[in-house]
């Protein structure tokens, strides 16, 4: 079954820290993975894509990495902005008896940036 | 270039109504997803669809639910008969292919079934 779980579920820090947020998923036989961005009644907004090939991607302040033996990811948020609080969501898409294209959501860590 | 477009933004139905949800996805977009957030829970896959085809529906309920992206004009989520547990907020995303492009979402549709 293909599963994607996020730890953890929710994390409280002060504004200026460097954090991390794990994702984990079931199957190493993933097409790409993305880190998405949910603010509150909001929509999905997309903030990286690492294809199955790379073993990292960043953007600004953020950083990307795919482990696809130990079928991890790790989303790196340096010197972290009240701004940044958000819901970060991580989604698979698996290369294996799935429609490409078609995510799996793990259901995502709830961050709050305090100033 | 706008972005995937869906309204309405909210969505108040009575049990037993038909709620009809529109996804636009972004110019040059023929690939349309659909997804789920029920209350407390992740996003899951309901259909995927190019124009004029449902690709893969395997994630949507067999019953009182159906989808269409037609040649002309937005991608509908159907809902027939709607009950309680039907309250969700969904999401349609568009790509321009099948795979290793990015989703663009909308800002979805929160259905209310009272």
């Amino acid at each position: 079954k293909q599963e994607v779980t996020q730890i953890p579920a929710a994390l409280s820090v002060p504004e200026g820290e460097n954090l991390v947020l794990n994702c984990s998923f079931t199957d190493s036989a993933i097409y790409n993975l993305q880190w998405f961005r949910q603010d509150p009644g909001k929509g999905l907004t997309s903030l990286l894509l690492i294809q199955s090939s790379q073993r990292e991607q960043t953007s600004g302040r953020l950083n990307a990495s795919l482990d696809k033996s130990s079928g991890r990811s790790t989303l790196y948020i340096a010197a972290s902005q009240p701004g940044d609080s958000a819901t970060y969501l991580c989604a698979v898409s698996f290369d294996r008896g799935s429609t490409l294209g078609r995510l799996y959501f793990g259901r995502g860590t709830q961050l709050t940036v305090w100033p | 270039n706008a972005g995937v477009m869906q309204n309405p933004r909210h969505l108040v139905r009575r049990r037993g109504q038909e709620a009809r949800l529109r996804c636009s996805p972004m110019k040059g977009h023929s690939h349309v997803y659909w997804y789920r957030q029920l209350p407390e829970e992740g996003l899951k896959f309901m259909v995927y669809l190019q124009k004029e085809n449902i690709i893969d529906e395997s994630g949507m309920p067999k019953e009182r639910f159906s989808a269409e992206f037609p040649k002309e004009g937005p991608s509908i989520l159907r809902i027939q008969q709607v009950v309680r547990g039907d309250s969700a907020a969904y999401f349609c995303a568009s790509s321009p292919s099948a795979a290793g492009s990015p989703l663009h979402f909308g800002n979805g549709t929160r259905l209310t079934v009272t």
